[in-house]
């Protein structure tokens, strides 16, 4: 299994906070993504790395922020939560040269 | 921009059986990926099988197989032999192998099993 882990697991917050999800892996795999995984849309991508300092965004990335200053880590901030934001949220990686993306578990993430 | 389809939201089979989910994308590219990852109700996304475009070849991944059909831009999976631990989300999946880094996934498919 791909070593990827993300945290917190499970999170509530309040609406107008920031919150701040963590991805980091040990495989020093060149890519990583954020998607956010609701009802009857499948997985999304928010925003995504090829390499330290370099991300772009992706189709739903309004609202949300990202930082790789490590190969390891990748951060998903969500500036100021909102209800709409209320989602299960998974990062993924994929090695230079892969075909395949590997997942973490995922974080449940609930704006209340 | 490419998209992906999944037109079946839920489907059922009984144990032991055989079950076909179907996918269809859009795309103008000639060279690319496809996947099917399912995911159990412990949310973790798993691979179960890969195709890659330019393979004439359907993938085939033990009680798993796929039909590729290129030109109808159709990637349908196949489970034989149904297990109660088949059941799961099935998402199909997109990669350009060219432009951009991105997976591109379907809406996806509900899988029961029957006992």
């Amino acid at each position: 299994d791909a070593g990827i882990t993300q945290s917190p697991r499970h999170k509530v917050t309040e609406t107008g906070t920031p919150v701040t999800l963590r991805c980091h892996q040990t495989e020093n795999h060149r890519y990583m993504y954020w998607y956010r995984q609701d009802p009857g849309h499948g997985l999304r991508l928010i925003h995504y790395s090829y390499g330290v300092k370099d991300t772009d965004k992706g189709e739903v990335s309004d609202g949300y922020s990202v930082s790789r200053s490590k190969t390891e880590d990748f951060l998903l901030t969500l500036e100021s939560a909102t209800s709409s934001q209320t989602s299960v949220y998974f990062c993924a990686i994929r090695g230079r040269g892969r075909t395949e993306a590997f997942f973490g578990q995922g974080t449940r993430l609930t704006v209340v | 921009a490419q998209t992906v389809t999944q037109s079946q939201p839920e489907m059922s089979v009984q144990e032991a059986e055989t079950v076909t989910l179907s996918c269809t994308y859009d795309t103008s590219e000639s060279d690319y990926y496809l996947f099917w990852y399912k995911q159990p109700p412990s949310r973790q996304m798993i691979l179960v099988i890969r195709q890659e475009a330019y393979k004439q070849q359907n993938a085939t991944e033990n009680r798993f197989s796929v039909n590729f059909q290129k030109a109808a831009k159709s990637f349908s999976l196949k489970i034989s032999d149904s297990q109660l631990g088949d059941a799961a989300m099935y998402f199909c999946a997109y990669r350009s192998a060219f432009h951009g880094q991105n997976f591109v996934f379907g809406p996806g498919t509900r899988l029961s099993v029957l006992p």
